[in-house]
């Protein structure tokens, strides 16, 4: 099974800096790696998919990089509602262990 | 609008069995597939079953946690997917959601707000 390693597992910042969260997979996947943000008792939503694709109505600060083991998601200009943990998973697969965005 | 509601979470003991059950409705759904995903209380997500349209004769991937024991299945004319669980055991316990994907790509968009199962005697 290919394995997906987050880091880091919490990030402290402060608004409007930019914040960058790594995703490696264990074997290549192409661009085959969605990012989602999750909040407390919610279901996660779709943020990138395709590795760097801006699902609808996301706003832009959220951007997504990479492809084949390394993948970035950034956010420009972190917001209070940012705050939340973010997953990575691979197409019809592994999610990553999950980053806590926290602020400072 | 795209809806999933899942349903037949509970509390079951060990070794019991339980179905769950994702009604699809704003969308033809036939044309998709399917996941399972679940989420242990204070942890992280697990992807643990796929279901491809029957366009793709409806071909299955298990997580190798659940292989064996879980069967994934959809009913396209009462629009729904199940998950089949049994052996329940005790680490099987979370939530449990449903989400929608495209066969031919990897769009999953769509999820449920998920159904809880826990397995405690």
């Amino acid at each position: 099974d290919i394995q997906m390693t987050q880091s880091p597992s919490t990030l402290s910042a402060s608004v409007g800096d930019r914040v960058n969260i790594t995703c490696r997979a264990s074997e290549r996947i192409s661009f085959w790696l969605a990012w989602y943000q999750q909040k407390p008792g919610k279901a996660p939503k779709l943020l990138i998919y395709k590795a760097s694709t801006l699902e609808r109505g996301v706003p832009a600060r959220f951007s997504g990089s990479g492809y084949g083991t390394e993948f970035t998601l950034t956010i420009t200009g972190l917001q209070p509602d940012d705050v939340a943990t973010y997953y990575c998973q691979q197409c019809r697969g592994t999610f990553g262990q999950g980053t806590t965005v926290e602020l400072k | 609008e795209v809806q999933l509601v899942e349903s037949g979470g509970g509390l079951v003991q060990p070794g019991r069995s339980l179905r769950l059950s994702c009604t699809g409705s704003g969308f033809r759904f036939s044309d998709y597939a399917f996941h399972w995903v679940r989420q242990a209380p204070g942890k992280g997500l697990e992807w643990i079953a796929y279901i491809k349209s029957n366009d793709y004769e409806g071909a299955v991937e298990y997580a190798a946690s659940v292989k064996g024991r879980f069967t994934i299945s959809r009913d396209d004319s009462k629009s729904i997917a199940h998950l089949q669980l049994n052996s329940l055991k005790t680490e099987d316990s979370g939530v449990y959601y449903c989400v929608r994907d495209e066969t031919t790509t990897c769009y999953p968009a769509h999820w449920g707000q998920g159904t809880l199962v826990t397995v405690s005697s």
